[in-house]
């Protein structure tokens, strides 16, 4: 069964706009989150991550949420840039484990 | 710093054959994982080596197999090769196994 989800398949946004990447998951037993950049036969590129303990954190134009109670969260990416578009990937690590669960990936694409 | 490095980046091997692949972490980094993406299957956890010994393993048959070197680099071995072993074989390492996990770009195995 599915853990991480990432429902949406693609999201195309306007260069200068806000990008936002939601993420939902089923496992409590997640204790940190991350979220990677993919382009096509390339290994993810790490961007952001957060503790269970913490509901936010932010880095340059990269701010994800964490919401424990409603088990989402999402990547704000702002202002969005044509460099950005990309295969975004969240990942949830088990607790006490170097074993990453991967959603499916949404399709990032800036339009100029 | 060099980043992960893998090896070979692109192979081609025929149904039953064996294939190794390489992993060379982060310097200093003592943890190494392996993942396999596919388009169906998306990204999945195949195992973790930390300090040459594997802590957690995914839901991959024994024909998947690794280890891990003193020097922390890490190998991995597919033997009875089949057309879905076809896949872009990551290798990820980490200090420690918590926290971030950084991406080699991955080898693209093609089965036939």
């Amino acid at each position: 069964d599915q853990q991480v989800k990432q429902n949406s398949p693609s999201l195309s946004v306007q260069e200068g706009r806000i990008s936002i990447l939601n993420c939902d998951y089923t496992n409590s037993m997640f204790d940190y989150f991350l979220w990677y950049k993919k382009y096509p036969a390339e290994g993810p590129t790490f961007l952001i991550s957060i503790s269970s303990i913490k509901d936010k954190n932010e880095d340059g134009r990269f701010t994800v949420f964490l919401n424990k109670s409603a088990k989402h969260l999402s990547l704000h990416i702002v202002p969005s840039q044509p460099g950005d578009s990309a295969v975004y990937f969240c990942a949830a690590r088990v607790q006490g484990a170097q074993k990453l669960v991967f959603g499916q990936g949404t399709r990032l694409t800036i339009n100029p | 710093k060099a980043g992960v490095t893998q090896t070979p980046r692109y192979l081609i091997k025929t149904r039953g054959q064996q294939v190794t692949l390489s992993c060379s972490p982060i310097s200093g980094h003592r943890s190494v994982s392996w993942y396999q993406q596919t388009p169906g299957q998306g990204l999945q956890f195949l195992f973790e080596y930390f300090s040459e010994t594997q802590r957690n393993k995914g839901n991959f048959p024994g024909r998947f197999s690794g280890r891990q070197f003193s020097n922390s680099r890490s190998e991995m071995n597919v033997s009875t090769l089949e057309l879905g072993d076809s896949a872009l074989y990551l290798c990820a390492s980490s200090f420690w196994g918590g926290g971030e996990a950084f991406f080699g770009q991955g080898t693209r195995l093609t089965v036939v």
